[in-house]
């Protein structure tokens, strides 16, 4: 059974431009949540989606926005990126609509230069 | 905001000592969830704890939840070098669709 895929592994932008990450579950879950990594706010909550549907969401600006598709995938997007925005982003799968077990992909690596 | 703290912050130990690690929370939670992270990498699921006082084993780690329900430790036997990484604790506030992390505990263990 595949893990959680995350594409891309790697990216590099540059301040002001908008990028769009994306989360392949596991298949068979219907629960994706995003998480930002940095070093010194660790690791804090983006949003949540069940179903196409956005369950909760965490203290980030509206540049920060996602979706999930019928297929349980989904995308993360950053607009008018700012050096700050540089993190780790992770992406976890859970199975149904209570959360229980999270398995996290190997993440995207975001440098804003 | 609800605030998971784990000890200690960071250890240093020799190959083949035991390990032992916790978090601690002012809130009550009925799940409680232990990861490991390697660098670069996503959070690895070590253990999920269900029942508080119930000790739960993966391999070499052991790991629970207290009573109170508001604290859960670690361990870990016989260190090898591959158990170098961040762990983290993880709970799930009820209704809330999210998981809340701990502040993570950075293991080396020297050989």
């Amino acid at each position: 059974k595949a893990g959680v895929t995350q594409t891309p592994r790697y990216l590099i932008k540059t301040r002001g431009q908008q990028v769009t990450l994306s989360c392949s579950p596991i298949s068979g879950h219907r629960s994706v949540s995003w998480y930002q990594q940095t070093p010194g706010q660790g690791l804090q909550f983006l949003f949540e989606y069940f179903s196409e549907t956005q369950r909760n969401k965490g203290n980030f600006p509206g540049r920060f926005s996602g979706r999930q598709f019928s297929n349980s995938r989904s995308e993360m997007n950053v607009s008018t990126l700012e050096l700050g925005d540089s993190a780790l982003y992770l992406c976890a799968s859970s199975t149904g609509q209570d959360l229980s077990e999270a398995f996290f992909g190997q993440g995207t690596r975001l440098t804003v230069v | 905001g609800q605030q998971l703290n784990q000890s200690p912050q960071s250890m240093f130990i020799q190959e083949g000592e035991d390990v032992s690690m916790n978090c601690t929370s002012s809130s009550i939670f009925n799940t409680w969830l232990w990861y490991k992270q390697d660098p670069g990498e996503g959070p690895v699921l070590l253990i999920a704890l269900y029942k508080a006082g119930e000790l739960t084993s993966n391999g070499r780690l052991t790991a629970q939840f207290g009573i109170t329900r508001k604290d859960s430790f670690l361990n870990i036997s016989a260190s090898i070098p591959s158990d170098v990484g961040i762990y983290f604790c993880a709970v799930i506030p009820r209704g809330t669709y999210k998981y809340i992390f701990g502040t993570g505990t950075r293991l080396k263990v020297l050989a």
